[in-house]
């Protein structure tokens, strides 16, 4: 079975503070992806990565960076964290000669 | 800009009935059209989904329609369970899945028995 984990289910930081929040793959998938789901607004990408060190902006990536320096392994930060970014953060991952993106469970953050 | 609308928001269905979920895309480049499922506490998973050279496709009780001159497809869940009750997204994507998906805002399906 295919396995995405993240490395919180639940996160509570202070406004200002630099978040990082830590996604792993362990089906050698190229492809992985970082979004947002806020009710409403459905699932929101916010950057991508096709392989290692390569990064691409998905539709909102203001207010986040990302790293990849191994293929397993997805860092979503926040440089500085705001109420605004209060949100379920989903990591997901895909093969290039697959469709099917693959999700972790989610992290829940509360920036107050 | 959203580029995959999708309705309801939110969906009761009573137990044995039949559920029908609605999207409507712009990007005619789009050619993949997955619908997932997500219970609480959980990523979604894939349930379906479909390429625009068929009408429609059907997995057990689930099926999707597809309308390419409308640019719509839909869900239908047929002889809805209590364990269908869950949030389901359409997706769209060019390049048959192998980019970045766009969403529709979800549908929160519950079924009362």
């Amino acid at each position: 079975d295919v396995k995405v984990t993240q490395s919180s289910r639940y996160l509570v930081k202070r406004t200002g503070e630099k978040v990082f929040l830590e996604c792993v793959q362990d089906m050698d998938h190229e492809n992985m992806f970082w979004y947002r789901q806020d009710p409403g607004l459905g699932l929101r990408l916010i950057y991508f990565s096709y392989d290692v060190k390569m990064k691409e902006k998905g539709d909102i990536p203001e207010g986040y960076s990302v790293s990849r320096e191994k293929k397993e392994r997805f860092s979503l930060i926040l440089e500085s964290a705001s109420t605004n970014q209060t949100s379920m953060y989903l990591c997901a991952s895909s093969s290039t000669s697959g469709w099917e993106q693959y999700f972790g469970p989610g992290t829940r953050l509360t920036v107050t | 800009q959203q580029q995959v609308k999708q309705s309801p928001q939110s969906l009761i269905v009573q137990k044995g009935g039949i559920s029908i979920i609605n999207c409507a895309y712009e990007n005619t480049a789009f050619d993949y059209f997955p619908w997932y499922q997500q219970f609480p506490g959980k990523g979604p998973a894939l349930l379906i989904a479909i390429r625009p050279d068929v009408s429609e496709k059907k997995e057990g009780r689930f099926t999707i329609s597809f309308n390419k001159s409308a640019k719509q497809f839909s869900l239908h869940i047929m002889d809805s369970q209590p364990g269908d009750s869950a949030t389901y997204f359409c997706a769209a994507d060019a390049n048959f899945g192998n980019e970045k998906l766009t969403f529709g805002t979800g549908t929160r399906l519950t079924i009362i028995p």
